[in-house]
């Protein structure tokens, strides 16, 4: 079945450093990938997504390129916040089994330090 | 803009209870979701529900049932909880396509004594 897989379990940064969370898929078919924000006590939200390969998703400075070469969708940020400190989920939904079920990372928390 | 509401925010229960969660949306949403959050597992999927009265099982149903009386709200039960159980459980919604955004409720963490 299709799987997603976060390597970074958990990341820890100073202010203004280069953040990088990898994401490979796994599809049977053609996949939508999204990456999910959630800050403590609330439930994930949409950061962005991209439905086709070399697309670029983008927001609030956070960014990842959909790769079908490489089935990666790795996301990165020049310069992170303390207030972007929060658990990251890579995710898909894949179109070709038009069912309506995503697969999740496992997710990766990231803590920024002042 | 639109709203997930989930009922209650904590939920303590004794092993062997039932126990049902309760989730409201406003989005005028199709399609609703039941995941499970547990730290180092991601979501998982328990059950979804494509429209008023259709319920499809998940990777892990086991343990829980679900209802969609209406359009806008859909609830778990947990049929009989386990001792030292101990998870968050996330309600969603999307229009009724694939590949649409997820919008969830901020959930409902639950704890089994």
């Amino acid at each position: 079945g299709d799987s997603v897989t976060q390597t970074e379990g958990q990341v820890a940064l100073s202010e203004e450093d280069f953040l990088t969370i990898h994401c490979n898929y796994s599809a049977s078919g053609y996949p939508t990938l999204f990456w999910y924000v959630q800050y403590p006590g609330e439930g994930p939200q949409l950061l962005f997504r991209a439905s086709r390969d070399k697309e670029k998703g983008s927001s609030r400075g956070f960014e990842a390129t959909y790769d079908k070469g490489t089935t990666s969708f790795h996301l990165r940020k020049a310069s992170v916040q303390e207030s972007d400190s929060a658990v990251y989920y890579c995710a898909l939904s894949d179109q070709g089994t038009g069912n309506y079920k995503y697969v999740f990372g496992a997710g990766t928390r990231l803590k920024v330090i002042a | 803009g639109g709203i997930i509401t989930q009922t209650p925010k904590f939920l303590i229960g004794q092993e062997g209870q039932k126990l049902t969660l309760k989730c409201q949306q406003n989005f005028n949403h199709d399609t609703m979701y039941w995941y499970r959050q547990d730290s180092g597992k991601g979501l998982r999927l328990i059950y979804y529900s494509i429209t008023e009265n259709d319920l499809q099982k998940g990777d892990l149903s086991e343990g829980y049932d679900a209802s969609r009386e209406k359009k806008s709200s859909f609830s778990l039960t947990v049929t009989s909880a386990q001792k030292n159980e101990m998870a968050v459980f996330l309600c969603a919604s999307s229009i009724d396509r694939v590949a649409e955004t997820l919008y969830f409720g901020s959930g409902t963490r639950l704890t089994v004594l």
